[in-house]
């Protein structure tokens, strides 16, 4: 049992480069999520999926898009990468209402935009 | 949107001592408010967690206290140990998904 896994560990891109960073899941949780993390300013949320097929915004979106076409995957994408991108990220999930609220978190990507 | 301001940004206690983390909210229907730690160079993890209609919650040397007539909780860790080192974030929901995260705790415990 895995838990969450995220894909690559680290990289660098140049400013305009595009990448997806993947994330994997096994245990069956309904809930997926993309945060970042930036010093002092703790995580914030960049997309969410409630279920295979569904996305939705979260608190600072822009620049990013997502896709859940699998139940047990989260892909996070940068068309046109930008130095202010340069962060931590970190997908996480959970089981969906009326069950545990825990957000069960991956290892983090670490992103830097030159 | 929900703004969670957490206080201190940097806590050193003596091994043995209790350290305190305070979290204040903004959006008076938040009703979920977990707790997370996170070592370095790893994701956070839940560590104990509190819903609106409960005012305090304890596992073992954690716990956790909300008022939320004022908006704001705390956490509380007694007889610090040496693994109690790392950043420590709350957070708050109105709908038990959607977390707005306070900036983070650095907690160090001094041998």
């Amino acid at each position: 049992n895995a838990g969450v896994t995220q894909t690559p560990k680290f990289r660098v891109l140049k400013t305009g480069q595009s990448m997806t960073l993947l994330c994997a899941q096994d245990m069956n949780h309904e809930y997926m999520y993309w945060y970042r993390q930036d010093p002092g300013m703790g995580l914030r949320l960049i997309h969410y999926s409630v279920g295979e097929g569904t996305t939705a915004k979260g608190e600072v979106p822009d620049g990013y898009n997502v896709s859940r076409l699998k139940k047990q995957n989260f892909l996070l994408g940068l068309e046109s990468a930008a130095p202010s991108q340069t962060s931590v990220y970190f997908c996480a999930s959970s089981y969906g209402v009326g069950s545990s609220y825990e957000q069960y978190f991956g290892p983090g990507t670490r992103l830097t935009v030159t | 949107g929900e703004n969670v301001e957490q206080h201190p940004s940097t806590l050193s206690v003596q091994e043995g001592d209790s350290a305190v983390i305070k979290c204040t909210y903004s959006d008076s229907a938040s009703n979920y408010f977990p707790w997370y730690k996170q070592e370095l160079g790893k994701g956070p993890q839940l560590i104990i967690d509190i819903r609106s209609n409960v005012g305090e919650k304890k596992d073992q040397r954690i716990a956790v206290t909300l008022n939320k007539t004022a908006k704001h909780f705390s956490l509380h860790i007694t007889e610090t140990q040496p693994e109690d080192s790392a950043v420590y974030f709350c957070a708050a929901s109105r709908n038990d998904y959607k977390l707005s995260f306070g900036a983070g705790t650095t907690v160090t415990v001094r041998a």
